[in-house]
């Protein structure tokens, strides 16, 4: 169970293309999600909280017009990196968990996103 | 701000051999979280452990919470070379918040 699935897995793309990230939970329900990105060598970095139904709460430095998160319904958030640059090259992963408390964070296989 | 703070950054083992890695936080967790990234993929869910002083157990992987509730470790005993990778510790922010607060890592590698 708790499984959750990214897509896509990577992406190659030119500067000033805007990329579009799915994730899902497969066999639960998940009122929030979460987004990160992970740089090489180095740990997670919370970006956002994605909540269904109502928007997204974004961490210090995270430019909420650059990274545009949709939690639409239970077990579906995305995210829009809009007119990505080359520094937005990074991999992107997001994690969900069902309501229950003290419940623990299930990861999707992660987005490799390529900026040319 | 919280930290978790994850000691060390990196361990070179000869296969066989035991390893540790230490987790410590700035405040007290309500539960901590254990996680292990291979390389290239995705971090996955090892364990959790809400009690304190719990001890669990996975074959040969033992993870520990304190009495405080504001460190843990993780021990393998004789590691193998599927035990290659980064192993995080996560703790909840204060205040009830369902976002995790990562250490560092700690990157596990292991000499056939």
């Amino acid at each position: 169970g708790a499984v959750v699935s990214q897509h896509p897995s990577w992406v190659i793309c030119k500067s000033g293309t805007s990329v579009k990230i799915e994730c899902r939970s497969l066999d639960f329900q998940a009122t929030t999600m979460f987004w990160y990105r992970q740089f090489p060598k180095q740990s997670l970095m919370l970006m956002a909280t994605s909540n269904e139904g109502s928007k997204a709460t974004y961490e210090q430095g995270v430019e909420k017009d650059k990274f545009l998160i949709n939690h639409a319904s239970l077990t579906l958030s995305t995210l829009t990196v809009t007119s990505a640059h080359p520094e937005d090259s990074s991999f992107y992963i997001c994690s969900a968990r069902d309501g229950r408390p003290n419940q623990p964070q299930h990861f999707g296989d992660g987005t490799r996103l390529s900026i040319l | 701000g919280q930290q978790v703070m994850q000691i060390p950054q990196y361990q070179h083992v000869q296969e066989g051999e035991d390893f540790t890695t230490y987790c410590n936080s700035s405040t007290t967790l309500s539960n901590i979280q254990w996680y292990k990234q291979r390389p290239g993929g995705h971090p996955v869910f090892l364990i959790q452990l809400v009690k304190s002083g719990e001890v669990k157990k996975q074959k040969r992987l033992t993870f520990q919470f304190g009495e405080a509730k504001k460190n843990s470790s993780l021990h393998i005993t004789a590691t193998q070379t599927t035990d290659v990778g980064t192993y995080f510790c996560a703790g909840p922010t204060q205040g009830g918040s369902e976002k995790l607060v990562f250490g560092k890592g700690t990157k596990l590698t292991v000499n056939p």
